[in-house]
């Protein structure tokens, strides 16, 4: 059975730091691209990056560019999402998900139960 | 504003048909896979459709979609009021090279 595990809720201050984890099992990790996508309170999804099953290609929404860095080690099956220079706007639940093939551009075909990201003062 | 288009909502009656619409440009849609995703408030979304109109193993063929040139659609016939939920298309964009969703379109069965 795939589960991905994201890590627990957090409150960051605006320009702070955070790095979520997403802990994947029940498949072969390194064959399947990742993604993490977010749901800001009230709105649609949106993607927010997405990794090779490799780890050499990584992809970022324009909107944190430059500010957060996807990354896996795939010795410990696990996904990452660094972010940083945090603004109220990253506010949401994000998301990881399994993407159905080993490029990013796949579709979504497991998702974790998503984690809690607040950033206020 | 969201890359992909949709209906913000849609509603029909129990046992009817629904279509949701989504609709792009020739870097998203038209050269890409689309996929449909279910998504219930607090839970994990859930696909439905994948490459513009396959169903994952579990789904039910009540589910169906489509594309043609820049525009996808999801079809639900035999709505349940289990099928309230947000419902999301997504694919990517040749030239972002990013993923790109619609705005969700909420379905009220009546």
């Amino acid at each position: 059975e795939v589960q991905l595990l994201e890590s627990g809720r957090s409150l960051v201050q605006p320009g702070g730091s955070l790095r979520l984890s997403c802990a994947a099992s029940g498949f072969s990790f390194s064959s399947y691209a990742m993604s993490w996508v977010r749901q800001a309170p009230g709105k649609g999804l949106e993607w927010v990056s997405g990794i090779s099953g490799s780890g050499g290609s990584t992809y970022y929404a324009d909107s944190v560019k430059g500010r957060f860095t996807i990354s896996r080690d795939n010795s410990k099956n696990t996904l990452y999402l660094q972010m940083k220079s945090l603004r109220a706007e990253d506010t949401g639940v994000y998301y990881c998900a399994k993407v159905g093939g080993w490029a990013p551009e796949g579709y979504f075909d497991y998702w974790g139960q998503g984690t809690l990201v607040t950033v206020s003062s | 504003q969201s890359v992909l288009t949709q209906p913000p909502s849609v509603s029909a009656a129990p046992g009817q048909k629904v279509t949701i619409s989504c609709s792009g440009s020739s870097s998203k849609i038209g050269n890409n896979f689309v996929s449909w995703y279910q998504h219930l408030p607090g839970t994990a979304p859930k696909l439905l459709i994948y490459d513009n109109n396959k169903r994952p193993s579990g789904i039910p063929d009540r589910f169906s979609g489509s594309k043609s040139g820049t525009s996808a659609t999801l079809g639900i016939t035999g709505l349940q009021t289990g099928d309230e939920a947000d419902y999301y298309c997504g694919t990517w964009d040749s030239s972002l090279s990013a993923g790109v969703f619609g705005g969700g379109t909420k379905l009220t069965v009546l």
